[in-house]
């Protein structure tokens, strides 16, 4: 499976203030999710991003708010702006991989954001 | 909406015996089925995925799919502690991302 690294590991930012996510791919793949966890909860998708065009956002999830990056096939980043305390959340990326088909993901270590 | 339900539990099982962690979906278009493994503070780990009605076996892992049922499981056997952790099903209908169920927190007692 791929090698997927993440940046920052954690931050603490005040409310107002945007933070950006990087998400770094050892190899070339077309899609990439990003994910919120939010404190005790499971995973919630916030939107695909694949190279070359828009992102696509889930139901509850505006660009405006989460604006993603996808400039390449190794790399995208998720901007939370204007944060809140409701933002405090760990932020995963995924890949697709393993070339069953099967639509595994695999996760990258998480962005632990607090928000003050 | 796609749902995923589990049982949050805890889940205590005794060292050695079979863990048994359940899951049903909503979604009669999901394909694929995955349960990962989350430890405290860190990221999802997949473990297994299953697309066909039956059994699939990996180790210690089996993961057994109803699709008539909606109803996807997951056993552990010769449970060791290190078996504990959280276990989250999920779902793939299709190009979209997955959804999870809030996952299952087990515990294996020494």
């Amino acid at each position: 499976s791929a090698v997927i690294s993440q940046k920052p590991s954690r931050d603490i930012c005040q409310r107002g203030t945007s933070l950006t996510i990087q998400c770094q791919v050892d190899s070339q793949v077309t899609m990439m999710f990003w994910y919120r966890q939010q404190p005790g909860q499971s995973l919630t998708l916030i939107a695909t991003a694949n190279q070359g065009s828009e992102a696509t956002y889930e139901s509850g999830f505006v660009i405006d708010k989460f604006p993603i990056s996808r400039p390449n096939l190794t790399f995208s980043t998720l901007t939370v702006s204007n944060m809140s305390p409701e933002d405090s959340s760990i932020y995963l990326c995924s890949v697709e991989g393993g070339g069953t088909g099967g639509g595994e993901q695999y996760f990258g270590p998480g962005t632990r954001l607090t928000v003050t | 909406q796609k749902e995923v339900e589990q049982n949050s539990g805890p889940l205590s099982v005794p060292e050695g015996a079979i863990a048994s962690l359940n899951c049903t979906y909503s979604d009669r278009g999901s394909q694929s089925f995955f349960w990962y493994r989350q430890y405290s503070g860190k990221s999802p780990e997949l473990i297994m995925f299953i697309y066909s009605n039956g059994d699939k076996e990996d180790g210690r892992f089996t993961a057994q799919l109803n699709k008539a049922s909606q109803y996807v499981s997951l056993l552990i056997r010769d449970s060791q502690p290190s078996d504990s952790a959280t276990y989250l099903c999920a779902t793939n209908g299709g190009a979209d991302g997955l959804t999870f169920g809030k996952g299952t927190h087990l515990i294996i007692q020494p």
